[in-house]
């Protein structure tokens, strides 16, 4: 059974741009989380989609934006990024069944 | 609001010895409990996990913590370390009626000396 897969794994972008990540999950998993992970903030959640509705959502601004497909992978976009966007963006699936999440590898996003 | 408190940024202990991480939980209904392990640039893999039933709960490698209600605490252990349980090291909460959201501590990095 395939792991959770994020794309593309390292990305390097400019102040103002936009960036859209990419989150495979497990096969049958319909909830799709994400989490920024920084040195100075640790471990955030920023948003959890269920059958393509977003069913919770973390304290970040506007700017973080996701949506999910109808095969549940999802997809998360920044706009006009920032220097402090600089993270490791982690996904995780969760079955329907089990409390468990199954993380992917990250996105490794640095801003310049 | 949920919160999670994790005692020692940083833990070094020698190999063979006990490995002690510990965690502090703050919620109002009993939470599921979690802990992972992060390796350097790589994701989470869960440890081991609490939700109902025992409260000594056995993990992957040799690790397991108990959950202790008075105490509001889920410490992780390992009666001997090894080389390779160095690492970051992330205690999570959760609860049921906010789905499959993950509120973590800060991480203790665990270094085992030889």
């Amino acid at each position: 059974k395939a792991g959770v897969t994020q794309t593309p794994r390292y990305l390097i972008k400019t102040r103002g741009q936009q960036v859209t990540l990419s989150c495979s999950p497990i096969s049958g998993h319909r909830s799709v989380s994400w989490y920024q992970q920084t040195p100075g903030q640790g471990l955030q959640f920023l948003f959890e989609y269920f059958s393509e509705t977003q069913r919770n959502k973390g304290n970040f601004p506007g700017r973080f934006s996701g949506r999910q497909f109808s095969n549940s992978r999802s997809e998360m976009n920044v706009s006009t990024l920032e220097l402090g966007d600089s993270a490791l963006y982690l996904c995780a699936s969760s079955s329907d069944e089990d409390t468990e999440a199954f993380f992917g590898q990250g996105t490794r996003l640095t801003v310049v | 609001a949920q919160s999670v408190t994790q005692l020692g940024s940083h833990v070094s202990v020698s190999e063979g010895a006990l490995v002690l991480l510990r965690c502090n939980y703050s919620s109002s209904v009993p939470p599921y409990l979690f802990w992972y392990v992060q390796y350097p640039n790589q994701g989470l893999q869960l440890l081991l996990k609490y939700t109902t039933g025992a409260t000594l709960v056995k993990g992957i490698n040799g690790f397991e913590a108990e959950f202790k209600k008075s105490e509001t605490s889920f410490h992780l252990t390992k009666p001997s370390a090894h080389m390779s349980d160095a690492a970051e090291y992330f205690c999570a909460v959760s609860r049921m009626e906010y789905g499959n959201k993950l509120v973590f501590g800060a991480g203790t990095i665990l270094r085992v000396k030889s």
